[in-house]
């Protein structure tokens, strides 16, 4: 079955950075792209971004773009999320999800956009 | 960047309530809307896609509508499972976003 597994907890100081992996297993890497989201402690979710897997890819929520960048190994169907210049408002749970992205143009057709049906367990990454 | 704005924030019921949720887009999305649920502690879990699709496995007491910009996710009733918190999240185009959530609670 589909499985996303994410790393463990991560504690870091302000002005670091920090590394999340998310392995795919179950499914043709490659057919997907790999979406982020982050959840603040006792807040909503936040979209962080995606990753095709197929092409490398990638767009990122806009104020987030300069600090955050991520990758897909399709060699070992893991992707990574890397955050720079940590704050405390990056405290959160990070999760990866399963999405499937819209064409080149952007555009959204029953064959292309899917949204996120297998999710990682998280990772907490606390920043103090 | 479009704006989702999920109402109400949080709802009291009672098992075997009707239960409606309400995302508004700030533009045309349709059909690309999905509804997930999230428990304490969990990941979410994805029950509708493109408005109004049930997910695998998701019981049929649950459904999706929409209406122009506006997008509904009724709970026809209640059960004790389904206390958790409601996301409604937009996927049309390159950039996603996710309403501000609703909290079901127990009345």
């Amino acid at each position: 079955q589909v499985q996303l597994v994410q790393s463990g907890p991560e504690v870091k100081r302000p002005g670091a950075s920090v590394k999340v992996s998310c392995k795919a297993s179950g499914y043709t890497f490659t057919n997907y792209a790999i979406s982020w989201v982050r959840q603040a402690p006792g807040r909503g979710l936040e979209w962080m971004g995606w990753i095709s897997a197929y092409t490398g890819n990638t767009n990122y929520k806009r104020g987030l773009q300069d600090r955050v960048t991520m990758t897909a190994d399709a060699s070992t169907g893991i992707a990574y999320l890397e955050v720079w210049s940590l704050g405390s408002d990056d405290t959160a749970v990070y999760y990866c999800a399963r999405i499937r992205e819209p064409d080149t143009e952007g555009l959204c057709d029953s064959t292309t956009c899917y949204p996120g049906d297998s999710w990682g367990q998280g990772t907490l990454v606390t920043v103090s | 960047d479009i704006q989702m704005t999920q109402s109400p924030s949080t709802l009291s019921a009672s098992v075997g309530d009707r239960v409606t949720i309400t995302c508004r887009a700030s533009q045309s999305i349709s059909p690309w809307l999905a509804w997930y649920q999230q428990k304490p502690g969990k990941a979410p879990k994805l029950l509708i896609y493109e408005a109004s699709n049930l997910e695998g496995g998701v019981p049929s007491r649950f459904s999706g509508s929409a209406s122009g910009t506006e997008f509904t996710l009724t709970i026809s009733s209640l059960q004790p499972d389904d206390f958790a918190t409601y996301y409604c999240q937009q996927y049309n185009g390159y950039s996603l976003t996710f309403g501000g959530g609703t909290k079901v609670e127990i009345k």
